[in-house]
């Protein structure tokens, strides 16, 4: 167990829908990552949060949003959904100090029909 | 920009077989090295790491050096179980003094390790 928490587990959507991934990081940590990882693009950074302000982004779509919350939550928002967004989205997280390692939640899988 | 180059799978060993997985990459500085290691249906679990050239980062029996003239960090096993079976990445994070960084992440390689 990393530490890092991620609901829902699994996420079933219609295309066109929004959905919202939720990620809680480990005790202390102040730093939040968001990543896809799907089939054809492998694991993509999509955008960093560091005590409540974004602090870098990666391939993040203009349909896709985040948020860390002052309790160091973070949401990811995914809207007008399209087949091609069905992925593995993991959160992460880690201490202070660009040595160290990043923990990875367990995921959340969407899937879009 | 940083990248990351890993060996396309997928790598089928017999068990006890010996295993070598390639990983180069692109990056200015000298960037921290890691393998990370995805089991079948959970989340990315750090394997090892190193932090500057020369470092030997080992763990369960994997071992990869931060070669820097090679701009190379190969992860090697001597003697592979089954239960090694998994999805392996290798990625890298640029030091940067303002604050912690993203990781670049190779595309994976799968091993299937068959008794």
């Amino acid at each position: 167990d990393s530490g890092v928490t991620q609901t829902p587990k699994h996420l079933i959507t219609a295309t066109g829908q929004r959905v919202t991934l939720r990620c809680s990081p480990r005790s202390g940590d102040l730093s939040v990552y968001w990543y896809q990882q799907s089939l054809d693009q492998g694991l993509q950074f999509l955008i960093q949060y560091y005590n409540g302000e974004e602090r870098a982004k990666g391939n993040i779509l203009e349909r896709f949003s985040a948020q860390q919350f002052p309790d160091l939550h973070s949401e990811l928002n995914l809207s007008s959904l399209e087949l091609g967004d069905s992925a593995l989205y993991f959160c992460a997280s880690d201490p202070v100090g660009s040595y160290n390692e990043q923990f990875f939640g367990p995921g959340t899988r969407l899937t879009v029909l | 920009g940083n990248s990351v180059t890993q060996m396309e799978g997928p790598v089928t060993l017999s068990e006890e077989a010996f295993l070598t997985i390639n990983c180069t990459y692109t990056a200015t500085g000298y960037p921290s090295l890691f393998w990370y290691v995805q089991y079948p249906g959970e989340g990315l679990q750090l394997l090892l790491k190193a932090t500057k050239a020369d470092d030997k980062g080992s763990n369960k029996g994997f071992e990869a050096t931060y070669r820097k003239e090679t701009t190379s960090f190969h992860l090697e096993k001597g003697s592979v179980q089954v239960s090694d079976s998994a999805v392996y990445f290798c990625a890298l994070r640029q030091t940067r003094n303002s604050g912690n960084t993203p990781l670049v992440f190779g595309k994976g390689t799968r091993l299937s390790v068959i008794a």
